[in-house]
């Protein structure tokens, strides 16, 4: 089915541990999107991708590292991971058209991660 | 002032009144505007989106947009336990260059009282 996979959906890791959260998508959209989500701040976008091998950095990139070898898969790593990295993240997918404005985002299940 | 912003709430209304939900953005510039419904503990999912002035209905849902006072909203008519959930506005801005950035509000918590 086509759709936006996340894995792993739950994850308890200790500081100083890397940690590679995975994202899939099967509608082939070019542009692909990872927000984490803490109470109080809403959705803050860390890193987004415009197309194999083009990342860019959000709003919250500090301590993540990503990269998009292939068009449907596009990880996240926590290089080593600290407390202040509990959160929710979760993974988006969107095209932007003719005008340049995105169309809606479609996001995965997310990945609850807790970092002792 | 924030890009988006929305009354956090709990908004709280009776089953099967019209429940209001606003959110005002900043960059005059922004151009398509997203609704999206998240459930506790759920990622979030598309409702509506509206590109131009006026209003735009789906089913018990209807988006309107002014974008001459700067803001967009999302009515739920008939309201249902079921729409309890928290509803995040996002907007499409400028970012320079020709590009635009999608920015979320922080979501405004509804809940629909039996």
């Amino acid at each position: 089915d086509a759709g936006i996979t996340q894995s792993p959906r739950y994850k308890i890791t200790e500081t100083g541990r890397q940690v590679t959260l995975m994202c899939h998508q099967t509608w082939s959209h070019s542009y692909m999107f990872w927000y984490r989500q803490d109470l109080g701040h809403g959705l803050r976008l860390i890193y987004y991708s415009a197309a194999a091998d083009i990342t860019d950095k959000g709003e919250v990139p500090d301590g993540y590292v990503v990269s998009r070898s292939k068009t449907e898969n596009f990880p996240l790593t926590l290089e080593s991971a600290t407390r202040s990295q509990t959160s929710v993240y979760f993974c988006a997918s969107s095209e932007v058209g003719s005008t340049g404005w995105y169309q809606p985002q479609h996001f995965g299940d997310g990945t609850r991660l807790s970092i002792l | 002032q924030k890009e988006v912003e929305q009354n956090s709430g709990p908004l709280s209304v009776p089953e099967g009144a019209i429940a209001s939900l606003n959110c005002t953005y900043s960059d005059r510039g922004s151009q398509s505007f997203f609704w999206y419904r998240q459930y506790s503990g759920k990622s979030p999912e598309l409702i509506m989106f509206i590109y131009s002035n006026g209003d735009k209905e789906d089913g018990r849902f209807t988006a309107q947009l002014n974008k001459a006072s700067q803001y967009v909203s999302l009515l739920i008519r008939d309201s249902q336990p079921s729409d309890s959930a928290t509803y995040l506005c996002a907007v499409n801005r400028p970012s320079g260059a020709g590009s635009y950035q999608l920015t979320f509000g922080k979501g405004t918590k509804l809940s629909v009282i039996p």
